[in-house]
């Protein structure tokens, strides 16, 4: 079963970036990597998906090296707004068309002024 | 608003009850999946509809059931409940398959005393 692995928190000033590293040890090869934002009860936002090399949107970037064992989500010039838990999520696809969707722990994110 | 509607936003109940969670999907997904978020276990997920038929299986109990209707809402049946199956659960839809963004609901708290 895929196992992700990110860190429990991270501080940082308004302003930064923040890069936020997501392990995905067994990623299946036609597997994506997504990571959603929560605000307290609320529901996970999408943020970005990729499979491999950069991505980048308007919110995001996202960098998965070669052998896609990793991830790590980039967010440029953080503010107050951004304070949230980010999830990384990887799908693993078994025999027979079954698959596990695996959430990481969550990274707490805390923008400070 | 992701346009996936849950309901009720909130529920109590004893142990050994038995209750009914409800989504509607966004408007033209076919995808319904559902997830539990408890405080010690985070994002898990449960179970994938795809059109009426289960396409996945993730840490679903047996004492949990899922269906797709027709008209692409679904349900989720918690039994036999116990103390530990109070927590957030969220259901997400997509237009199609795993790989594709989900949109989350609101989710509704269970509190099982």
């Amino acid at each position: 079963l895929a196992k992700t692995t990110q860190p429990i928190s991270m501080d940082s000033y308004e302003g930064q970036e923040v890069n936020i590293t997501c392990s995905h040890n067994n990623i299946a090869t036609n597997d994506y990597i997504t990571w959603y934002q929560q605000f307290p009860s609320q529901g996970p936002r999408f943020i970005i998906q990729g499979y491999k090399t950069k991505v980048t949107n308007e919110v995001a970037s996202l960098f998965i090296p070669a052998d896609r064992k990793s991830s790590t989500l980039s967010l440029p010039r953080v503010s107050l707004s951004d304070t949230a838990v980010y999830y990384c999520l990887v799908g693993e696809y078994s025999g027979a068309g079954s698959y596990q969707l695996t959430f990481g722990k969550g990274t707490k994110l805390s923008v400070i002024p | 608003d992701s346009g996936v509607t849950q309901t009720p936003k909130h529920l109590i109940t004893a142990t050994g009850q038995r209750v009914t969670l409800r989504c509607s999907p966004r408007s033209g997904d076919l995808s319904v999946y559902w997830y539990q978020q408890s405080l010690d276990q985070g994002l898990q997920f449960l179970i994938h509809y795809y059109n009426g038929e289960e396409r996945a299986k993730g840490n679903i109990l047996e004492r949990f059931s899922a269906q797709q209707f027709p008209d692409l809402h679904s349900e989720l049946n918690l039994s036999s409940l116990e103390l530990g199956d109070s927590a957030l659960y969220f259901c997400a839809s997509s237009d199609s398959g795993t790989q594709e963004t989900q949109y989350f609901g609101p989710g509704t708290r269970l509190l099982v005393l």
